[in-house]
């Protein structure tokens, strides 16, 4: 059964480090979306992704965010410059045309930021 | 804006017992409604969804009914399982062009041999 795959599995970086987390969506789906899940509190959404631009963006999402889709299979997401409140679980997700499909995450890579 | 909330944990019952989550969603308009399930270290794993009212999402034993007049999606099942050990998210879909998930909190759920 084709899975949404991410990589690294946990990320230790350094305060004001650029960061880049890396997805690879399920190959037919067109959707893409990033959420975050700081520890011991809910998944929040940060931004979705459709032909090649953001759809929607939380106010999480500030200018130190960013996304692209640099090729036909990776979707990933940056964040320029690290802060102790950036670490958390990243998940990516993705879903096929038509509305109502639900959306398929991928395991969640752990941001540490010391 | 659209919002979720879901009882607070942990929940500790022992094997066998009888489950209820509570669920109830703010939204406008008709959202599509998810329980994902996490289990320790790992991602999150879509366990049921429903689309429109009174439907009933169902797998491995558990099912939630989409009450429109409570704004509710309760997860239930009937004899938990050491297994069912995870916490458990109840969302909702907006259903927009991109169809955003909203999380509720999450609820821990320990079972007891």
């Amino acid at each position: 059964e084709p899975e949404v795959t991410q990589t690294p599995s946990h990320q230790v970086t350094q305060m004001g480090q650029e960061v880049i987390l890396r997805c690879v969506p399920i190959s037919n789906h067109l959707y893409f979306y990033w959420y975050r899940q700081i520890l011991g509190q809910k998944v929040e959404f940060l931004v979705s992704f459709y032909n090649n631009e953001i759809s929607e963006k939380s106010e999480i999402f500030d200018d130190q965010f960013s996304v692209e889709r640099p090729d036909g299979s990776n979707f990933t997401l940056k964040i320029r410059s690290t802060k102790l409140e950036d670490s958390a679980m990243y998940f990516c997700a993705s879903r096929p045309p038509g509305q109502g499909n639900e959306q398929y995450f991928g395991p969640g890579t752990r941001l540490t930021v010391t | 804006g659209n919002s979720v909330t879901q009882m607070e944990g942990p929940v500790t019952l022992s094997e066998e017992a009888f489950l209820t989550i509570n669920c109830t969603y703010t939204a406008t308009g008709y959202p599509s409604l998810f329980w994902y399930v996490q289990y320790p270290g790992e991602g999150l794993q879509l366990l049921l969804k429903a689309t429109k009212a009174d439907d009933k999402g169902s797998n491995k034993g558990f099912e939630a009914t989409y009450r429109k007049e409570t704004t509710s999606f309760h997860l239930e099942k009937g004899s938990v399982q050491v297994s069912d050990s995870a916490v458990y998210f109840c969302a909702l879909s907006d259903r927009g062009r991109d169809d955003k998930i909203i999380f509720g909190k999450g609820t821990r759920l320990h079972i007891l041999p």
